[in-house]
């Protein structure tokens, strides 16, 4: 059975810093492809950044909003996903989940989390 | 930045009937023009995948959801609506960065 587990959600002020973990098992996560999604509790879904698989280069790629202030890093031997988030602003209070997807002849199934809650409030 | 736009906001059926739900782009995604998954999001759950490339289930969903469309226009159907369909339904593109989701359609069943 395929688990995501986040962590590393709190409270903080604005302008601290933060890091969450995800932590993955029962999938190949070394040929994980990762990405990190917030929603903002009520709202909608905010894709946040997708970091590729080691085989596939590592490359990270953000949306806008956390370009130059976030960053998504991986440990394979860890089965663990970070996200590094600095400079925090009240806008980033959100649900963070970390989600993944696995492709067999079969087909394909999506993982997610159950989310962490981050808020940013002074 | 493409731009998702899902119709109508909200969705009020009835059991057995069928839901239509739209999702508009603003540009198309290139040569990733099938690139469209659903979501599916129950409440006080966290989403999960319903269709990708536009047209294909996800392991183990029922086929009384499918998925069409291709360029900017798509469209998720649901047949034989049944009490546990609802939640909110929400388009992604991952065909061009940044990928971006559509704000959502809530589905309500009598």
């Amino acid at each position: 059975e395929v688990q995501l587990v986040e962590s590393g959600g709190g409270l903080v002020r604005p302008g601290a810093s933060l890091t969450l973990s995800c932590v993955a098992s029962g999938v190949t996560f070394t040929d994980a492809w990762m990405t990190w999604v917030r929603q903002v509790p009520g709202k909608g879904l905010e894709w946040v950044g997708r970091i590729k698989s080691k085989s596939d280069g590592a490359s990270v790629d953000y949306a806008s909003p956390v370009s130059d202030r976030f960053t998504i890093s991986r440990d394979d031997s860890k089965n663990t996903l970070y996200l590094q988030m600095n400079s925090l602003k009240t806008d980033d209070t959100a649900v963070y989940y970390c989600s993944t997807y696995n492709c067999l002849e079969t087909g394909c199934t999506g993982y997610w989390g159950q989310g962490t809650l981050v808020t940013v409030s002074s | 930045e493409i731009v998702l736009t899902q119709s109508p906001g909200t969705l009020s059926l009835s059991p057995g009937e069928t839901a239509t739900l739209s999702c508009s782009a603003s540009q198309s995604f290139g040569s990733s023009y099938l690139a469209l998954a659903w979501f599916q999001q129950k409440p006080g759950q966290a989403p999960s995948l319903l269709i990708l490339g536009a047209s294909t289930r996800a392991t183990g969903i029922p086929d009384r959801f499918s998925g069409s469309g291709s360029g900017t226009d798509f469209t998720l159907t649901i047949n034989r609506l049944e009490p546990e369909d609802v939640a909110v339904y929400y388009c992604q593109q991952y065909g061009t960065l940044p990928y971006t989701f559509g704000p959502g359609t809530k589905l309500e069943i009598k």
